[in-house]
């Protein structure tokens, strides 16, 4: 198993200019997550898929767009980048039974710089 | 609302001291109980866990107690090492919701 991968693990942009980072589990979860990671804010989550076919809105959506492709591959969008979006980024995923017991398994993240 | 708190860092401890990193939560419902660990480079890996109260979540010399009545979940280990710098972070999830609640994380360095 390798458990949760992204790609690219690193990406330079200039203002204005888009990108995909593409995120894939192989553990059979059934809900995804992409979440932002800045010096002294810790985790914030952008958007999440419960289930392949939905997603909603997370603390820090405005900027991005995702589309869970199936229920393996949930991927964020940058359309236009900002330097704001300069993060980490890491998307994480569960089998969330509703039992309390879910653990989130995170990807190795993308280290994304917008100059 | 369903928040995690937990002590500003960073935190810098001699080889071999006791750990304790703080951590209070509020939720709306009846939560579950996480500490994660970021080693520097990687994403964060699961560390320990707790469902119901008084429970002790334990592992790699890691402890940590289910507290309802202090909405509490503090990390504690005897005997630090140089290999557990690291960034930790506490989180909750509900039962009833999809969505897991992270603390800003604790940074901890660990001098021989």
């Amino acid at each position: 198993n390798a458990g949760v991968t992204q790609t690219p693990k690193f990406q330079v942009l200039k203002t204005g200019q888009s990108m995909t980072l593409q995120c894939a589990q192989d553990m059979n979860h059934n809900s995804m997550y992409w979440y932002r990671q800045d010096p002294g804010m810790g985790l914030r989550l952008i958007y999440y898929s419960a289930s392949e076919g939905t997603t909603d809105k997370g603390e820090v959506p405005n900027g991005y767009n995702v589309s869970r492709l199936n229920k393996r591959e949930f991927s964020l969008r940058l359309e236009s980048a900002a330097p704001s979006q300069t993060s980490v980024y890491f998307c994480a995923s569960t089998s969330l039974t509703g039992a309390g017991t879910d653990t989130q398994y995170f990807g190795p993240g993308t280290r994304l710089t917008v100059l | 609302g369903n928040s995690v708190t937990q002590m500003e860092g960073p935190v810098t401890l001699s080889e071999e001291a006791f750990l304790t990193i703080n951590c209070t939560y509020t939720a709306t419902g009846y939560p579950s109980l996480f500490w994660y660990v970021q080693y520097p480079g990687e994403g964060l890996q699961l560390l320990l866990k707790a469902t119901k109260a008084d429970d002790k979540g334990s592992n790699k010399g890691f402890e940590a107690t289910y507290r309802k009545e202090t909405t509490s979940f503090h990390l504690e280990k005897g005997s630090v090492q140089v290999s557990d710098s690291a960034v930790y972070f506490c989180a909750l999830t509900l039962n009833t919701g999809n969505q897991f609640y992270f603390g800003t994380g604790t940074s901890l360095t660990v001098i021989p």
